[in-house]
């Protein structure tokens, strides 16, 4: 069935490093992936997100890169701060409004 | 603009019992959907409601159901509680134009 996945479930970095995360999906008629960041006793919060037509986004700070050729997503965070720690969430959706999430990971950025 | 309220933030409940959780979306928002979070399950989609209407359902067992009242504002109910229950319940709101959903704090239902 559809599953959208996470290559690792922790990551650690340091304090002012770039940090990648990765996302991995099944369903090729997705159309529509958010990335989400979970900190602890919070909702999720929304990142970014990107279109299948396109194949890089980029917001403050963060970048999503999508390549539907091997169906794999990242998030990449430039020059990462104390306040990145958290989880982070992949999710994608293809028009029905029902958003289909990775398990998770957890970044951890050390001083 | 305020963001999306869940109500409340935290529940115990004995097995059994039933429960009913609230969601006031994003001004504007007509879209509401409910999620179940789980360490072992992770994220997973319970409903969606839109104008009133269920749109979409996830595949949760009848105990679990929710409504839509005109101003946009949801409800969910867990009725016959189990253990398996407890969980971080999200909803989340999005507007007519737009894909992204955004996420209220959630309530936090333990069920003993």
């Amino acid at each position: 069935g559809e599953s959208v996945g996470l290559h690792l479930p922790t990551l650690s970095v340091q304090e002012g490093d770039n940090s990648i995360i990765n996302c991995a999906y099944s369903n090729s008629a997705s159309d529509y992936f958010i990335w989400y960041k979970q900190e602890s006793g919070k909702g999720p919060q929304f990142i970014i997100d990107i279109r299948s037509n396109m194949d890089k986004r980029q917001g403050q700070r963060v970048t999503v890169l999508l390549n539907k050729t091997v169906k794999h997503l990242s998030l990449q965070i430039a020059a990462t701060q104390p306040g990145d720690s958290a989880v982070y969430f992949c999710a994608e959706t293809w028009g029905a409004q029902k958003l289909v999430f990775g398990q998770g990971t957890r970044l951890t950025i050390n001083p | 603009k305020a963001g999306v309220t869940q109500t409340p933030r935290y529940l115990i409940k004995t097995r059994g019992q039933q429960v009913t959780l609230s969601c006031s979306p994003i001004s504007g928002h007509r879209s509401v959907s409910w999620y179940q979070q789980t360490p072992g399950q992770g994220l997973q989609f319970l409903f969606e409601y839109f104008s009133e209407t269920q749109r979409n359902k996830g595949n949760f067992p009848g105990r679990f159901s929710g409504r839509q009242f005109s101003n946009s504002r949801s409800e969910m109910n867990v009725s016959t509680l189990e253990l398996g229950d407890s969980a971080l319940y999200l909803c989340a709101s999005s507007s007519p134009n737009e894909d992204t959903q955004y996420f209220g704090p959630g309530t936090r239902l333990t069920v003993l």
